[in-house]
């Protein structure tokens, strides 16, 4: 069964610094991997979709990049402001299709100090 | 222009009763899904339908049962609620081969 794994749990950086959080899965047979934001009291915001024949996705300040023979993805984060501050989910489809549903990881809290 | 709302937005309710939680999607969708997240705020899958056929069931108890009547609507009818059930319920839809997916706000249920 698919485990996906977020580190770190949790992070706290100054404003305008780079960042790289990482997501693991344990099953390499991925149709994609997707990247949520989640703040507070609200719903997923898709972030990126990497599709599994692609090697990164950029939108933004946000790249995230996929390695499916190991079992990784980052998620790069470039000059980092205080509205980035959300839990960030990494999550691979349960199928090929999707239509079984997304397994998460924990996720990852952000806060960027002003 | 909400693209996927589920209703109500909280619920408080005793032990023992049967609630109903409400979702809707504009965005023509074809696969729709339930999702909860517990308090050490970890997402999992509960169910997921497709052009109104139940896909998935995940390891959910039997008192909670889903109902699609069309391709756009998905709720969930909770029976006999018991204190664990309290958690955020996400509705959330997708196009087919799961790219778009798309949340809903979320319904936080507490169970007193």
């Amino acid at each position: 069964k698919q485990e996906v794994t977020q580190i770190p749990a949790a992070l706290s950086v100054p404003e305008g610094e780079n960042l790289v959080l990482n997501c693991s899965f344990t099953d390499s047979a991925i149709y994609n991997l997707q990247w949520f934001r989640q703040d507070p009291g609200k719903g997923l915001t898709s972030l990126l979709l990497i599709q599994s024949s692609q090697r990164e996705q950029t939108s933004g300040r946000l790249n995230a990049s996929l390695d499916k023979s190991s079992g990784r993805s980052t998620l790069y984060i470039a000059a980092s402001q205080p509205g980035d501050s959300a839990t960030y989910l990494c999550a691979v489809p349960n199928s090929g299709g999707g239509a079984d549903g997304l397994t998460f990881g924990k996720g990852t809290h952000l806060i960027i100090q002003p | 222009d909400t693209a996927v709302s589920q209703t109500p937005k909280y619920l408080v309710t005793q032990m023992g009763n049967d609630k109903s939680i409400k979702c809707e999607q504009n965005l023509g969708h074809d696969t729709m899904y339930w999702y909860k997240q517990d308090s050490k705020k970890f997402l999992k899958i509960m169910f997921s339908y497709n052009n109104k056929e139940l896909i998935i069931n995940e390891t959910v108890p039997n008192r909670f049962s889903p109902k699609s009547p069309d391709k756009a609507h998905l709720n969930l009818h909770i029976n006999s609620l018991e204190l664990g059930d309290s958690a955020v319920y996400f509705c959330a839809s997708s196009k087919q081969g799961g790219s778009g997916y798309t949340f809903g706000s979320g319904t936080r249920l507490t169970v007193v």
